[in-house]
């Protein structure tokens, strides 16, 4: 079947614009989960959703960074006022909490890059 | 304070010899490990977890709690593990958020 995806695959945007980055579940996931890769680092956690409601925002790095997942399947990171240093992959994991297995399946991330 | 350590940035190995990858843990409870790995032009995939104690592809990974590792071992490495390799930390009873290394990239040599 079809894995997580996100759109859009890469994303230039200047100093100070706002961006929305696009993340579609594998279909009958419960939990979504947005982390950010810098060059050289590993991923790095912002937020995951249980449903609808954000379960732990504890990532998120400042109020620029806002997500939403209103129907319980797709979500949307916002970023606002994009400042250089978010130039980042920003993935997007999906997982069935509660099942046999709870593996996280990743997208193949946003590369977003600020001017 | 959760915090995964991978100390090789780089490693190198030649086709048919032992590899380890090093992982380290820092974490207060009970915690569960992950191998993550990421091919050339691919998305990021899990290879194995310390609860399923199996052998995928021919690695193995023991939770070591003593010296808080989880070192990701293969006997005879293969052109085809090339790829980086990234250790994580989910809280066992928490958030499902997972902590990452900042991950290895192992080169087999032929």
């Amino acid at each position: 079947g079809a894995g997580v995806s996100q759109t859009p695959s890469n994303k230039v945007t200047e100093k100070g614009k706002y961006v929305e980055l696009r993340c579609d579940p594998i279909s009958g996931h419960t939990a979504l989960y947005w982390y950010r890769q810098s060059l050289g680092q590993g991923p790095e956690f912002l937020i995951y959703f249980q449903g609808t409601g954000a379960a732990d925002d504890s990532g998120l790095p400042n109020d620029r960074f806002f997500a939403v997942r209103p129907e319980g399947s797709v979500s949307t990171l916002k970023i606002q006022r994009t400042e250089r240093g978010d130039s980042a992959v920003y993935l997007c994991a999906s997982s069935s909490l509660g099942a046999i297995t709870d593996t996280q399946y990743f997208g193949p991330g946003t590369r977003l890059t600020v001017l | 304070a959760q915090r995964v350590t991978q100390p090789e940035k780089l490693l190198s190995v030649f086709k048919g010899a032992p590899v380890e990858l090093k992982c380290n843990y820092s974490y207060s409870g009970s915690p569960e490990l992950f191998w993550y790995v990421q091919y050339s032009r691919q998305r990021l995939q899990l290879l194995l977890r310390h609860i399923s104690r199996e052998s995928i592809k021919g690695f193995t990974a023991d939770l070591n709690k003593g010296e808080t590792s989880f070192h990701l071992k293969k006997p005879f490495a293969q052109e085809e593990d090339s790829a980086m390799y990234y250790c994580a930390l989910k809280a066992q009873g928490g958030s499902e958020k997972l902590v990452f290394g900042k991950g290895t990239k192992l080169t087999v040599n032929p």
